[in-house]
């Protein structure tokens, strides 16, 4: 019982790059979460997800897209990659209690 | 969803009792308290939850008062270990919520 996997762990970028981060959940949870911490700050809800199927707008959405592949999976995805966007990702899941992934570093040059 | 209010940073000493408290003046009925805490470079982890009155589990307290607009944390006897940034966040019962983080505050506890 793994609980919340993201992968990559760490991801170099260039500006102007792609790249999906992706999330897994293993606790057979309706809801799951994009956050991003910049340092010093607390998380910022970039998108979420109520259920398998639907996916909806946070706080901070613009320049990400989200997919929610099955109940399981929500990846996140980066067009076109911003140094603004330089941060770190968690991936949550859950209801009144979210239980967060280890997080992906991701710095864009 | 209601704001929360809580202090910048707090220094403790091994042994201590300490006690973190948040201010959600605009909490709605509806709306439950739960403490995060978060280690560097980790995803922040449940500490305790609770609607009203005094909650307690293996690692902490949460006090409640009847007019639920504040709510204190209680960490007994800290060690260097506890040293972590703890975050109060208010949200709805059932279903998903979006939570809102503030910057929290970072417990710091000397040997």
């Amino acid at each position: 019982n793994a609980g919340v996997t993201q992968t990559p762990k760490f991801q170099v970028l260039k500006t102007g790059q792609s790249m999906t981060l992706q999330c897994a959940q293993d606790m057979n949870h309706n809801s799951m979460y994009w956050y991003r911490q910049d340092p010093g700050m607390g998380l910022r809800l970039i998108y979420y997800s109520a259920s398998e199927g639907t996916t909806d707008k946070g706080e901070v959405p613009n320049g990400y897209n989200v997919s929610r592949l099955n109940k399981r999976e929500f990846s996140l995805r980066l067009e076109s990659a911003a140094p603004s966007q330089t941060s770190v990702y968690f991936c949550a899941t859950g209801a009144e209690t979210q239980y967060f992934g280890p997080g992906t570093r991701l710095l864009v040059l | 969803l209601a704001k929360t209010t809580q202090p910048i940073s707090m220094d403790s000493y091994e042994g201590q009792e300490v006690n973190i408290t948040c201010s959600h003046n605009n909490i709605a009925t509806n709306d439950y308290i739960t403490w995060y805490q978060q280690f560097p470079s980790q995803g922040p982890r449940f500490i305790i939850q609770g609607y009203k009155t005094k909650v307690t589990n293996e690692v902490a307290s949460l006090f409640i008062p009847a007019d639920r607009k504040s709510s204190t944390l209680s960490l007994p006897r800290v060690s260097l270990s506890d040293t972590a940034v703890y975050y109060c966040l208010v949200g709805e019962a059932g279903g998903y919520n979006k939570l809102i983080f503030g910057a929290g505050t970072r417990l710091a506890v000397h040997p």
